[in-house]
């Protein structure tokens, strides 16, 4: 079976201070991957997709970036944070051609 | 453009009330429609989902009918229980080119089950 994960769980991180969340996915092939924050107290907004190893559409235009490196591998970057940067991080994956996503735990980022 | 608008939130019932989430859609063409849950501080799960008109999605004992002609998936359940506190969201699918679909959601609606 198909499994997510997403790395770390819980970022503090002062404002002007890089960032870099990870997120895998096991059990499947050329998978779709997908960036979304979610910010208090509002749904969610896709940041960013990817349908294939170094492929990745921007959604909203922001500090943050994307890359995909490996097949199933989704990494969601910052140069210099934002106050307004924290919130909630989710990645979800897709099989290719098909609409159902699947998401993994999350990643609550902390901007101080 | 797509988009999904749900009943605003929080909905707070006891024990074994019925529910209902609504939420209605605009979007060109005929999307999926989903309905995810989420616990508190976790990710989402899918809860249930319906590709075309008059399908119905069921799970756990909730149930969604896709309703072309009002453009709504309407979410419900006979008898609720604590552990279904939770926030509820309703999304809908659009093909993004090259094989892949972007999900619009709702803003999310919170459930609160009291025993």
């Amino acid at each position: 079976s198909q499994t997510i994960h997403q790395w770390p769980a819980t970022l503090v991180q002062p404002v002007g201070s890089p960032l870099s969340l990870e997120c895998t996915v096991e059990g499947t092939s050329n998978p779709n991957l997908y960036w979304y924050r979610q910010a208090a107290g509002r749904g969610l907004q896709l940041l960013f997709y990817s349908v294939g190893i170094g492929q990745i559409s921007s959604e909203v235009p922001q500090n943050l970036s994307a890359s995909r490196p490996q097949d199933r591998q989704f990494i969601l970057s910052s140069k210099k944070l934002l106050l307004s940067d924290s919130g909630f991080y989710l990645c979800a994956w897709s099989m290719t051609g098909t609409e159902t996503q699947y998401f993994g735990p999350g990643t609550r980022l902390l901007v101080l | 453009g797509n988009s999904v608008t749900q009943m605003e939130g929080p909905v707070t019932l006891s024990e074994e009330a019925f529910l209902t989430i609504n939420c209605t859609y605009t979007a060109t063409g005929y999307p999926s429609l989903f309905w995810y849950v989420q616990y508190p501080g976790e990710g989402l799960q899918l809860l249930l989902k319906a590709t075309k008109a008059d399908d119905k999605g069921s799970n756990k004992g909730f149930e969604a009918t896709y309703r072309k002609e009002t453009t709504s998936f309407h979410l419900e359940k006979g008898s609720v229980q604590v552990s279904d506190s939770a926030v509820y969201f309703c999304a809908l699918s659009g093909a993004s080119g090259a094989g892949s679909y972007q999900l619009t959601f709702g803003k999310g609606t919170k459930l609160s089950v009291i025993p």
